[in-house]
């Protein structure tokens, strides 16, 4: 069975650092275009990052230079490292296996940061 | 501000029909057939509805269905129920670098 359990949210004050952790199961990660996506309370989706299986990155522009997404194949886990964080960067973050071929698309449940003083 | 424009609410009577829409570009949703719709209940994370515009996932109902013209897709839901009211989002991809963009969100009413 596919899952994708995602961890270390939390309160962080701005100007903080967390590492979100996405562990994998079912399937290998280093295969498959895995990304984040976050929905700030009330408010809808937006794209932040994505990790093709060739490695390369690409981020949103809101992000970029602040967040690094990452994988640790011999774990099989997904990694967000959020630096400089702003109150902005509240939401709920969802780890995606995302669709290409006869992969179909997966979510995790989400873990919620909040960015506050 | 989002970058593919939904309506922010919709609604409609048990049986009927409603159709959410969401209108981007010529890079977006005009440029791809990647577009895809979600649904997702208070506290729970989106549920893939439709994909690549009009296909169904394994076990969503067939009274959910996708369509696209030029830059403005389409999510008609048929024989409205009450488990139908939830939060609807639409999403396109949007090429290697910008990989995905998404709506505001669409509330759909079942009155």
């Amino acid at each position: 069975e596919v899952q994708l359990v995602e961890s270390g949210g939390g309160l962080i004050q701005p100007g903080g650092s967390l590492r979100l952790s996405c562990a994998a199961s079912g399937f290998i990660v280093s295969s498959c275009r895995m990304g984040w996506i976050r929905q700030a309370p009330g408010k809808g989706l937006d794209w932040v990052s994505i990790i093709y299986s060739d490695d390369t990155t690409s981020y949103a522009d809101s992000v970029k230079g602040r967040f690094t997404i990452s994988r640790d194949n011999s774990r099989n886990t997904l990694y967000l490292q959020m630096n400089s964080l702003r109150d902005d960067d509240t939401a709920v973050y969802y780890c995606v296996r995302e669709r290409s071929g006869q992969i179909d698309e997966e979510w995790g449940r989400g873990t919620l940061v909040i960015a506050s003083s | 501000q989002s970058a593919l424009t939904q309506p922010r609410s919709v609604s409609g009577s048990p049986g009927q029909s409603v159709t959410i829409s969401c209108t981007g570009t010529s890079s977006d949703v005009g440029g791809y057939n990647y577009v895809s719709w979600y649904q997702q209940h208070p506290g729970k994370a989106p549920t893939l509805m439709i994909y690549d515009v009009s296909q169904r996932p394994s076990g969503v109902p067939d009274r959910f269905s996708g369509s696209k013209s030029g830059n403005t897709a389409s999510l008609t839901i048929s024989g409205l129920q009450a488990e139908d009211e939830a939060d609807y989002h639409c999403c396109s991809h949007a090429g290697r670098n910008t990989y995905r963009v998404f709506g505001g969100g669409t509330k759909l009413t079942v009155l």
